[in-house]
């Protein structure tokens, strides 16, 4: 089945650092990928995405390119701040309807001033 | 904006108990979508809906059940709750495009059950 993998968290960063958290997937399909944004006691929020291979996702200075050679997402920003500090999943979808999604473990984000 | 709107916003039961969460999509989405997020968990995808009708079945248990209304909101009805049903329940809305292709979940704030 389908399955999305992201690198172990947590991350502490200082502000200003350079982030990358790592995001490979397994799918059967050509899936739709996503990065989202959950925030300290608050829904899913959609960061950015990518539809096709070679697309860049980008918002809000994160950047994230589908790379369909190393069936690869992941996640970067050159600067980041305080409030940046939350949980990142990394998610596919495998129907072209945004039907299920299949998220990772996610990440858990935290940057100090 | 209206966003995705759930209730209630905490709930605490005992085992065995029933409860029922209820999401109010975007106006005009008719697609619904519920997930499970367990403590410290990635969130689980559990059933959607469609213009009323169930469109596809993720890790519901069988003591779950859901329906989308008319309105197009949507309830989750569990049954005979037990200590690991405690967890964040996510509904996320979408309006379904003409013709077919994806559009954007929206994701609630989510509804906190706590099963003692």
């Amino acid at each position: 089945g389908n399955s999305v993998t992201q690198m172990e968290g947590p991350v502490t960063l200082s502000e200003e650092a350079f982030l990358t958290i790592n995001c490979t997937y397994t799918a059967t399909g050509y899936p739709s990928l996503f990065w989202y944004v959950q925030y300290p006691g608050e829904g899913l929020q959609l960061l950015l995405k990518a539809t096709k291979a070679d697309d860049k996702g980008s918002n809000k200075g994160f950047e994230a390119t589908y790379r369909k050679e190393t069936t690869s997402f992941h996640l970067e920003k050159g600067s980041v701040q305080v409030s940046d500090s939350a949980v990142y999943f990394c998610a596919l979808s495998d129907d072209n309807y945004g039907q299920n999604f299949v998220f990772g473990p996610g990440t858990r984000l935290s940057v100090l001033p | 904006a209206a966003g995705v709107i759930q209730s209630p916003r905490h709930l605490i039961k005992e085992k065995r108990e029933t409860a029922t969460l209820k999401c109010y999509p975007i106006p005009r989405h008719d697609t619904v979508y519920w997930y499970q997020q367990g403590p410290g968990q990635d969130p689980q995808f559990l059933i959607s809906f469609y213009e009323k009708m169930q469109s596809d079945k993720g890790s519901i248990p069988d003591r779950f059940s859901a329906q989308q209304f008319s309105d197009y909101h949507s309830e989750l009805n569990m049954s005979s709750l037990e200590l690991g049903d405690s967890a964040l329940y996510f509904c996320a809305s979408s309006l379904a495009l003409a013709g077919g292709g994806y559009n954007e979940q929206f994701f609630g704030p989510g509804t906190r059950l706590t099963v003692l």
